[in-house]
């Protein structure tokens, strides 16, 4: 059973290019989210889909940034006009329809993730 | 989620035992306890979770007392591989959020 797979594993841009990051969840996995890791830093969160729903964005920046998750396909998370402060790593996790455990919290499952690197 | 407070790093040697042991004074009575384990350049991976008492696995044990304001993590036995940033999180909401963890470095 595969786990969550990203690609690519890195990726580079110049500043004002566009980054399209992949995520496939694991099989069975409806649930998928986003994190982004600055140099040095704990995750943090970015976005929560589900298939062909925007759950919670809350932790996506105002610009630039988007995500979708479409009926059929991978996760994509889309950075526009990117510039150096976005060099970072991008992970995407997935969770299954209900829980991990019973009445418990879901399971996120991380992909290796994409490593950006804005010139 | 609930604020956790862990230690920023820790020494071993192989084949001891590890604990990590981390605070949440906050935890609600909801949430979950879940420790989280990554190695440079690699997603963290999860090592277990639980909500009181004790928990175990094939790779750890999660030690949770009464008051649930604190929790311990322990690793059997640990080896070079072991070495990597370990986390906790304590809540159920999805929005994971990862601190700083612990630097656990296992020597020969």
């Amino acid at each position: 059973n595969a786990g969550v797979m990203q690609n690519p594993r890195h990726l580079v841009r110049r500043r004002g290019q566009e980054a399209r990051l992949r995520c496939s969840p694991m099989k069975g996995h409806s649930h998928v989210y986003w994190y982004r890791q600055l140099p040095e830093e704990g995750l943090k969160f970015m976005v929560y889909l589900q298939k062909e729903n925007i759950i919670d964005e809350s932790g996506m920046p105002k610009e630039r940034f988007s995500a979708e998750f479409p009926k059929e396909g991978p996760s994509i998370l889309r950075i526009q006009q990117v510039v150096r402060g976005d060099s970072a790593a991008y992970f995407c996790a997935s969770s299954p329809p209900q829980g991990g455990l019973a009445g418990g919290s879901d399971t996120q499952y991380f992909g290796p993730g994409t490593r950006l690197t804005v010139l | 989620l609930a604020k956790t407070t862990q230690p920023i790093s820790m020494d071993s040697y192989e084949g001891q035992e590890v604990n990590i042991t981390c605070s949440h004074n906050n935890i609600a009575t909801n949430d979950y306890i879940t420790w989280y384990q990554q190695f440079p350049s690699q997603g963290p991976r999860f090592i277990i979770q639980g909500y009181k008492t004790k928990v175990t696995n094939e790779v750890a044990s999660l030690f949770i007392p009464a008051d649930r304001k604190s929790s311990t993590l322990s690793l059997p036995r640990v080896s070079l591989s072991d070495t990597a940033v370990y986390y906790c999180l304590a809540g159920i909401n999805y929005k994971l959020s990862f601190g700083a963890g612990t630097t656990v470095t296992v020597r020969a």
